[in-house]
């Protein structure tokens, strides 16, 4: 099983959708988590920090479920612009905190 | 701007070449790293840097060499690469290795072809 997992899409949705991606992750001591946005031929850029309580931020809002070992990015209204890769982001203690990213999920916003 | 500058942005090289990726943050980061991105493949971890010393190399092929003469330079210098080496070669730093705050920092990339 892979360390994690998002499913790659694409997802494909009319402007104005309501639009969500689960990330899963294997290892239960994973401490951090984050959703990182990468355009088309560009670097990856941070949209969010992910936290048990949840976290908001304009039409995105992003969820960890510890017991279900998955994270969760919500956008609502979507925006043409949205239109990106989406890569889950996973930090795992043990010794060094080393990231595991994801494969990333695209989306596609259509007018 | 990101804070992370990286050259060239394109680079094309035969396999007999040796050339050299450069990284410079201008964030007050302690730790760089080099990352591989293949399409339609995660991102992969190639080296870790924390105060200029190396602290992860994951099982890289000798053929790249970093090295990170201070704490806002890091360097790929390549040396008879294969065709499959291709691919976008993403730097990034971090305020620390915590994992915690606002994670990482990444350069533009340089797209990297070998022929």
């Amino acid at each position: 099983r892979k360390e994690v997992e998002q499913d790659p899409g694409p997802f494909n949705v009319p402007e104005g959708a309501t639009v969500a991606f689960n990330c899963t992750y294997s290892n239960s001591a994973s401490q951090s988590f984050f959703w990182y946005r990468q355009d088309c031929r560009k670097e990856p850029k941070l949209l969010m920090s992910v936290y048990s309580s949840g976290n908001e931020d304009g039409r995105f809002t992003a969820q960890l479920n510890r017991a279900s070992q998955y994270i969760s990015l919500l956008i609502r209204d979507s925006k043409l612009s949205d239109s990106a890769t989406y890569l889950c982001v996973v930090f795992s203690s043990g010794g060094s905190y080393i990231p595991t990213f994801g494969r990333g999920t695209s989306l596609i916003v259509h007018p | 701007e990101t804070g992370v500058t990286q050259t060239p942005r394109h680079l094309v090289m035969g396999m007999t070449n040796k050339k050299s990726l450069k990284c410079e943050q201008h964030l007050g980061h302690n730790a760089m790293y080099w990352y591989k991105q293949s399409a339609k493949k995660p991102l992969e971890l190639m080296f870790v840097y924390s105060l200029e010393e190396r602290v992860e190399n994951n099982s890289v092929p000798s053929r790249f060499s970093p090295e990170c003469p201070n704490s806002s330079h890091l360097f790929l210098h390549l040396h008879t690469l294969q065709p499959e080496d291709s691919a976008l070669y993403l730097c990034a730093s971090s305020q620390d290795m915590s994992g915690t705050g606002f994670g990482y920092t990444f350069g533009s990339g340089t797209r990297l072809t070998v022929v």
